[in-house]
């Protein structure tokens, strides 16, 4: 089983900041690795795919990069709204496996 | 229209089973795998199993080999997840959620269905 580590587990940003969150798989996965928001009582909904696709309808400030083993998620301009937990998905090997989630607050 | 529909919550206790339905929409009921994600309270997302859109037996996760079970009713568009022998550590809110394939991304969940085992 794949194993992806998240860090950090949580962070606070102030409106308008930037943030990054990184994804670490246990081994190499080429790009295949989604990125998820969930928000509090919600289903995940999905926001990146293949590492640096953005999905549907997704504003333009999240972003994806990496492949291999190191993948990053970056916020540009974090809003209000951004809130929430933010996992990383890997679908190279079944089972599928997530990250530990990293919760991100506005300060 | 995407909509995956999911039956409500169910208490049971230790040793019991629980059946979870998922209605889908007749497209994606006919084009999409149907995956099966759980999320115990506080915890990250664990994928159980997927069944593909021209049915026949599905694909589960390992930990869960022996106790679930993914069927679908085409007369319904409805695919169904009975998990057995549940136990407290079973005690999640199931999410059945869409994707091209098995190894794939999900672009599309239900509401997710709380179970609680006690």
């Amino acid at each position: 089983e794949i194993q992806m580590t998240q860090s950090p587990s949580s962070l606070s940003a102030s409106l308008g900041d930037s943030v990054t969150i990184t994804c670490q798989a246990s081994q190499d996965i080429g790009n295949y690795l989604n990125w998820y928001q969930q928000k509090s009582g919600k289903a995940p909904n999905l926001l990146i795919t293949e590492a640096s696709n953005l999905g549907t309808g997704v504003p333009s400030r999240f972003s994806g990069s990496g492949s291999g083993t190191d993948f990053t998620f970056t916020i540009i301009g974090i809003q209000p709204e951004d809130i929430g937990t933010y996992y990383c998905q890997q679908f190279d090997k079944l089972p599928l496996t997530f990250g530990g989630g990293t919760k991100v607050e506005i300060k | 229209q995407v909509q995956l529909v999911q039956s409500g919550a169910e208490v049971k206790k230790p040793g019991a089973s629980v059946k979870i339905s998922c209605r889908a929409s007749v497209e994606t009921f006919t084009r999409y795998y149907i995956h099966w994600v759980r999320q115990a309270p506080g915890q990250t997302p664990e994928w159980m199993g997927a069944i593909s859109p021209s049915g026949g037996s599905g694909t589960y996760a390992q930990r869960f080999q022996g106790r679930i079970t993914v069927t679908r009713d085409t007369s319904t568009s409805t695919v169904y997840m009975d998990l057995s022998s549940l136990r407290s550590a079973d005690t999640a809110v199931y999410y059945c959620a869409r994707g091209p394939s098995a190894h794939t991304y999900f672009d599309h969940w239900g509401p997710g269905t709380l179970v609680s085992v006690s």
